[in-house]
């Protein structure tokens, strides 16, 4: 058990809907990120927060958007979806928000994901 | 060209055998390399993170760094049916002054007992 915490677990809905994925981190861990994972496109790194702010910016869309809470969990909203964005959807965590030549210097622990599927 | 190529696989070999898992890249400003393993319907955990040019062990695990030829390995020894996963290397750099993080297709590996 990584102690990061992804709800819900599979979520069904159809195109043009909004969903929002919740991610409540490790105890203590400040930092969260979000990726999306698909057959064709792999692991995709979307966005990093670092105690409540944007860090990082990877290959989100613009129908996507996240936020970290004061209580440091995370949400990940995404909307007008298509059927491509059927994927899972990680979360992870780190203690710090990595520095130097980046976020590898910090280990990050996964949650189990969340099954998006769009029909 | 993708930044990161990892062969998908499938990989399957025999226990015990030696397993060699390997990832290229194209941009000289990754610094730091990461190996993750995934299993089915599970979240990827962190094997190895890797930042100079070398070899790192950990117990039946070696990564491997050659930043000049920008080729990384990851390296299993005695392997067992347990290392069957799905083997993702990663890696970090600051690019054009923002943090980019790349992970690669991942491999497939079985061992068969």
């Amino acid at each position: 058990d990584s102690g990061v915490t992804q709800t819900p677990k599979h979520l069904i809905t159809a195109t043009g809907q909004r969903v929002t994925l919740r991610c409540s981190p490790r105890s203590g861990d400040l930092s969260v990120y979000w990726y999306q994972q698909s057959l064709d496109q792999g692991l995709q790194f979307l966005i990093q927060y670092y105690n409540g702010e944007e860090r990082a910016k990877g290959n989100i869309l613009e129908r996507f958007s996240a936020q970290q809470f004061p209580d440091l969990h995370s949400e990940l909203n995404l909307s007008s979806l298509e059927l491509g964005d059927s994927a899972l959807y990680f979360c992870a965590s780190s203690a710090h928000p990595g520095g130097g030549g980046g976020m590898g210097n910090q280990p990050q622990h996964f949650g189990d994901g969340t099954r998006l599927s769009i029909l | 060209q993708k930044e990161v190529e990892q062969d998908p696989g499938p990989l399957s070999v025999p226990e015990g055998a030696i397993v060699s898992l390997n990832c290229t890249y194209s941009n000289s400003a990754f610094q730091y390399f990461m190996w993750y393993r995934q299993y089915s319907r599970k979240g990827p955990e962190l094997l190895m993170y890797t930042y100079s040019s070398g070899n790192k062990e950990d117990g039946r695990f070696t990564a491997q760094v050659d930043k000049s030829s920008k080729y990384i390995s990851l390296f299993i020894r005695d392997s067992q049916p347990s290392d069957s996963a799905t083997y993702l290397c990663a890696m970090t750099g600051i690019i054009q002054g923002a943090q980019k993080l790349v992970f690669g297709q991942g491999t497939r590996l079985t061992i068969n007992p």
